[in-house]
């Protein structure tokens, strides 16, 4: 069955330090995968994915399929990215797409 | 503009009692979802639709059902509240051509069962 995993359940950074959230998947299949954020009193919305290879708001993240890693990036992290962010592992095949979530990672940036 | 709304956003309840969570959406997606947030357990599906004839369970489907009344409406129901359904809850569209589509996501309805 498909698990998506993300480690930390809290990252604290300094503004302009960089930042790396950590998510790991496990799927037989070929895995499709997502970030998603919600910013504080906001919906959840979709960051990037992986499949559009984009960079959004600073944030890269690349598919390890070796490491089964899809970890998200920023070189220097602003205080406006303090959110809850999930990443998420697309499954199902082409109809469905259903999402797998993880657990999600607070990220609050310090001034 | 186009939107997923859900209602009510906050709900109080007791054991045992029927409730329904209702979800409507002007986007003209297909693709519906339901999902509950419980910290630490980050969003699971509950019951997803690909249209008003197609409703498949999620991973937590035990103890609600749903309700596809029309493209645009998707009902969650709790038949008999229990304690650990309180969540919050959330709704999702997404469009149904290419499975790679971003899902868009409700406000949330906050539901406490006492």
């Amino acid at each position: 069955a498909q698990r998506v995993t993300q480690p930390e359940k809290l990252l604290s950074v300094f503004k302009g330090a960089p930042v790396e959230l950590k998510c790991n998947y496990s799927y037989s299949g070929s895995p499709e995968l997502f970030w998603y954020v919600q910013y504080s009193r906001q919906r959840l919305q979709l960051l990037l994915r992986h499949i559009s290879r984009e960079s959004i708001k600073g944030f890269t993240a690349d598919l390890n399929k070796g490491e089964t890693s899809f970890h998200l990036k920023k070189p220097f992290a602003q205080e406006e990215d303090s959110a809850m962010y999930y990443c998420a592992l697309m499954t199902g095949g082409t109809s469905y797409g259903k999402l797998t979530f993880g657990q999600g990672t607070i990220l609050t940036v310090h001034p | 503009d186009a939107d997923v709304t859900q209602t009510p956003r906050n709900r109080i309840t007791k054991t045992g009692k029927r409730i329904m969570l209702e979800c409507s959406q002007t986007k003209g997606h297909d693709r519906m979802y339901w999902y509950r947030q419980d910290p630490g357990l980050g969003l699971r599906l509950i019951y997803y639709s690909f249209d008003v004839k197609d409703i498949n369970k999620g991973e937590i489907s035990d103890g609600y059902s749903v309700s596809r009344q029309a493209q645009a409406k998707f009902s969650l129901s709790l038949e008999s509240a229990i304690p650990n359904q309180t969540a919050l809850y959330f709704c999702a569209t997404a469009e149904g051509v290419h499975s790679y589509n971003e899902q868009f996501f409700g406000p949330g309805t906050r539901l406490t069962v006492l």
